[in-house]
Order: C-alpha cells, then sequence, then structure tokens
C-alpha cells in the first residue's frame, strides 16, 4: 500500500498562476484533508471532506476550492496564486471523520514569485 | 479557540540524554492528543496517541502522559540516538461538539549529537 500520495513533489508558480494540487489514499479512508504548514506555526486545516461527495472549509480556506473527485482522490486548487500562499502543503486521511488518527502524505512545496 | 503550544521551538543534546518535549494547550475539552515526528522534506509519522481518559501511552523508548485538566502533554524519548533527531509535532483532536478540528502544535526541532 502507497499509503496517501501526492503531487507534484515541488512547484513553483508566479503571482496569478493557477494550479492544481492532487492527493489520492488507498487505504479506503472516508475522510480525507488538506493543510498547509508555514515556518514557526503548527498546520493549519484549509479544506476537509467528511466523506465523499462532501466538502468543508477549514481554518484558513480564502484562495483555494477543493474537489473531491471520488472516494480515493481529493484535489486541491489555487485558482490565482499569491506570495502568501507559498507554504508546505499536506494531504491526509483518516477512516472516519473523527477517527483517532489521520495519515500524511509527504507534502507539496509550492513557491509563488 | 483551541491554541497548542510547543516549548521549546529547538533542543540539541548529546547522544545518550533523555529527551523531555513539552506540549500546552489552552482548552481541555479534547478527545485526544497526538505526538507525529517530521522529518525534514517528508510527512508526519503518528507516535502515540493518548484518549482523552488515558494518563499515558507508551512504545518502546517513547512515552507520552497526559494531564488534561492542566491543559499539559510530556513526550519522553529514553536514551536518545542521533536517528532521533526530527520535528516533534503535538495535535490535540476536538470534540464532536467542536467538529473533530486537529489543532497542531509549531513543533520542537531536536537535533542529538552524536
Amino acid at each position: 500500500n502507497a499509503g496517501v500520495t501526492q503531487t507534484p513533489k515541488f512547484q513553483v508558480l508566479k503571482t496569478g498562476q493557477s494550479m492544481t494540487l492532487q492527493c489520492a489514499q488507498d487505504m479506503n479512508h472516508n475522510s480525507m484533508y488538506w493543510y498547509r504548514q508555514d515556518p514557526g506555526m503548527g498546520l493549519r486545516l484549509i479544506y476537509y471532506s467528511a466523506s465523499e461527495g462532501t466538502t468543508d472549509k477549514g481554518e484558513v480556506p480564502n484562495g483555494y476550492n477543493v474537489s473531491r473527485l471520488n472516494k480515493r482522490e481529493f484535489s486541491l486548487r489555487l485558482e490565482s496564486a499569491a506570495p502568501s500562499q507559498t507554504s508546505v502543503y499536506f494531504c491526509a486521511s483518516s477512516e472516519d471523520w473523527g477517527s483517532d488518527t489521520q495519515y500524511f502524505g509527504p507534502g507539496t512545496r509550492l513557491t509563488v514569485l | 479557540k483551541q491554541e497548542v503550544t510547543q516549548i521549546p521551538a529547538a533542543l540539541s543534546v548529546p547522544e545518550g540524554e533523555n529527551l523531555v518535549l513539552n506540549c500546552s494547550f489552552t482548552d481541555s475539552a479534547i478527545y485526544n492528543l497526538q505526538w507525529f515526528r517530521q522529518d525534514p522534506g517528508k510527512g508526519l509519522t503518528s507516535l502515540l496517541l493518548i484518549q482523552s481518559s488515558q494518563r499515558e501511552q507508551t512504545s518502546g523508548r517513547l512515552n507520552a502522559s497526559l494531564d488534561k485538566s492542566s491543559g499539559r502533554s510530556t513526550l519522553y524519548i529514553a536514551a536518545s540516538q542521533p536517528g532521533d533527531s526530527a520535528t516533534y509535532l503535538c495535535a490535540v483532536l476536538a470534540t464532536p461538539s467542536n467538529d473533530y478540528k486537529l489543532s497542531f502544535g509549531a513543533g520542537t526541532t531536536v537535533t542529538v549529537r552524536a
């Protein structure tokens, strides 16, 4: 099992460009999450999907959109990237909403110039 | 709003010394508390999870304690090794009435010197 996979691993964008970060899990989990991690701060929740077909805003959703494509895949889209979105993005999944443990992907390092 | 604080932000110890990492949280109404390890450029790996009704959890050289009433958890790593060098994050899971939100501390970066 690969667990949680994310693509790409690294990305550099110019201000105003758009891109989609991809995430997939092979653990048959119902819930998936997107976080961002900035220096000196803990991970902050951007959006989550408690189950297939549902998505909800987290703590810092502005500037992002998500799509739960199917049970396995949960994508994060930046429509018009800004330098403030330079960060490391982590996708995670858990068996159910409120499950004890979330499993994390390796992250995507995004730089917006 | 739950605030999770980890002090110190960085720690350097010689090999063999015991490590003590601290985590504090402001809202004691938690579902569980979890310690993660993060290696440079990598994702998070769960180390220990303590349910709100538990006082501690142990796994090998790792022991985590939880004092919910005072809003504190401590991660002990015995007989540290260079391979323990990493960033350690604690996270608290809120109760169902708070939508199970997971709140993270900023982490403690540990360097174990050979």
